[in-house]
């Protein structure tokens, strides 16, 4: 059974770093694309980037490049994202999603969510 | 790039068939056929109800179905049913090899 397994919720304050991640089972995790998406509170679904871990390139969205940064470790099966510099505005729901075959664009398994939340 | 631009609500009754519109540009919806459809339920993760405009990943209800002319995309669920009250959000493959979801559409039934 493919799963999505992601880590557990955080608090953090603006300014402090941090890197979230999404393990994958039941699947073979290098021949499948991962993608990250934020949901804020109350609001809509955002694409921020997606990487492919057989060689760790990745894309971001113009909105978040820069931002945060997708990275891969295929030795334990796991994706992650990072902050160098956490804001308020930074606090959201994260799923991490792993597209149909060889698309990157739909999403049929996702991970729980990951919510962040940045307060002083 | 900016969000794909869908209604922020639609209601129907039971039994009744409903149409989501989701407006994107030449650039995303117009060009590829890469437009998929998500259900959320509250406090739970997106579910793909349909892919690559009209394709129902197995499991999904014959009640859903998408079409796509021009620039837009639409998902109309037939049959309403009180299980499909949700959240419905559209995305779709843009030329600059990323996504973009449309603002969410709150489905209810009456």
């Amino acid at each position: 059974e493919v799963q999505l397994v992601q880590s557990g919720a955080e608090v953090k304050k603006p300014g402090e770093s941090l890197k979230i991640s999404c393990q994958g089972f039941g699947y073979s995790f290098t021949n499948y694309w991962i993608a990250w998406v934020r949901q804020m509170p109350g609001k809509g679904l955002e694409w921020l980037g997606i990487i492919y871990p057989g060689d760790s390139g990745a894309t971001y969205s113009p909105s978040f490049r820069g931002q945060v940064t997708i990275s891969v470790d295929k030795s334990i099966n796991t994706a992650y994202l990072r902050w160098t510099s956490l804001k308020a505005s930074d606090t959201a729901i994260y799923y991490c999603a792993r597209p149909r075959g060889s698309s990157t664009n739909c999403y049929d398994f996702w991970g729980q969510g990951t919510l962040v939340t940045v307060s002083s | 790039q900016s969000a794909l631009t869908q209604p922020a609500s639609v209601s129907g009754s039971p039994g009744q068939s409903i149409t989501i519109s989701c407006a994107g540009t030449s650039s995303d919806i117009g060009a590829y056929i890469y437009v998929s459809w998500y259900q959320q339920n509250p406090g739970k993760a997106p579910k793909l109800m349909i892919y690559d405009i009209n394709n129902r990943p197995s499991g999904v209800s014959s009640r859903f179905s998408g079409s796509k002319s021009g620039n837009t995309a639409s998902l109309t669920i037939s049959g309403l049913q009180a299980e499909d009250e949700a959240d419905y959000y559209c995305s779709s493959y843009t030329s600059t090899s990323t996504v973009v979801f449309g603002g969410g559409t709150k489905v209810t039934v009456l």
